[in-house]
């Protein structure tokens, strides 16, 4: 019963190859995230999602390219690795509701378990 | 300058003892603040929210002066499971896509090693 899933948990990969990750949340939430950690331990927002709607996309390289099929889902789809896309990708949701244009950042968020990215 | 700055540590500590993190942010319209823990190889998870009058959750106390921009927790009687990365988060709006919302930002994070 866990609340946010992600797969794989490992990825090692070649550089140049497509990979996707996958995020699934059961917590009912209508809002996800997906986050990068770099080996300096920076948690930075990468994407996020309302409602399968893009809210939030943080100056990440087009070969990054999240799809979000319904809200209980995320997805990560990077093409053309390069070395210094490894990292370990958190994706997290949380009950946040857009009313209009403005969040209060307000309620937690839940964090996924993690997918560590090694490309080589 | 980083927009969330925190001391990396590690702080090293004997159990029982009280140990306190600080916290500086740059942005002056920031909304809302945070501690999250992370624990090694593992996800972040939220410890607590921070409230401009100060708030207490057991053993832990935060506190917040919007003036100075500067964030603080404190540990009292440290537990060896205590042991973990405190990330110290905070609010700003994201500008780079349409409608203005906010997003976390989190600093580096400091790490509390606390010994038997």
């Amino acid at each position: 019963d866990t609340a946010v899933s992600q797969t794989p948990k490992y990825l090692v990969t070649q550089m140049g190859n497509d990979k996707s990750i996958k995020c699934e949340q059961n917590l009912g939430h209508d809002t996800m995230y997906w986050y990068k950690q770099d080996s300096k331990k920076f948690l930075k927002i990468m994407f996020s999602y309302n409602n399968k709607e893009l809210i939030i996309n943080e100056t990440v390289p087009n070969r990054f390219s999240p799809k979000s099929p319904d809200k209980a889902h995320l997805n990560l789809h990077i093409n053309s690795l390069e070395l210094g896309d490894s990292a370990v990708y958190f994706c997290a949701s949380s009950q946040e509701e857009y009313r209009h244009i403005r969040l209060s950042s307000t309620d937690t968020q839940y964090f996924g378990p993690g997918t560590r990215l090694t490309v080589l | 300058r980083k927009e969330v700055e925190q001391d990396p540590g590690p702080f090293n500590v004997p159990e029982g003892a009280t140990v306190a993190f600080n916290c500086t942010y740059s942005n002056s319209a920031s909304q809302s603040f945070f501690w999250y823990r992370q624990d090694c190889r593992k996800e972040p998870k939220l410890l607590m929210s921070v409230y401009s009058s100060g708030n207490e959750d057991g053993r832990f106390t935060a506190q917040l002066n919007r003036a100075s921009q500067y964030i603080s927790l404190l540990i009292r009687d440290s537990k060896l499971s205590d042991s973990a990365t405190y990330l110290c988060v905070v609010t700003a709006t994201s500008t780079k896509f349409s409608g203005g919302y906010n997003k976390l930002i989190f600093g580096a994070g400091t790490r509390l090693a606390v010994h038997p």
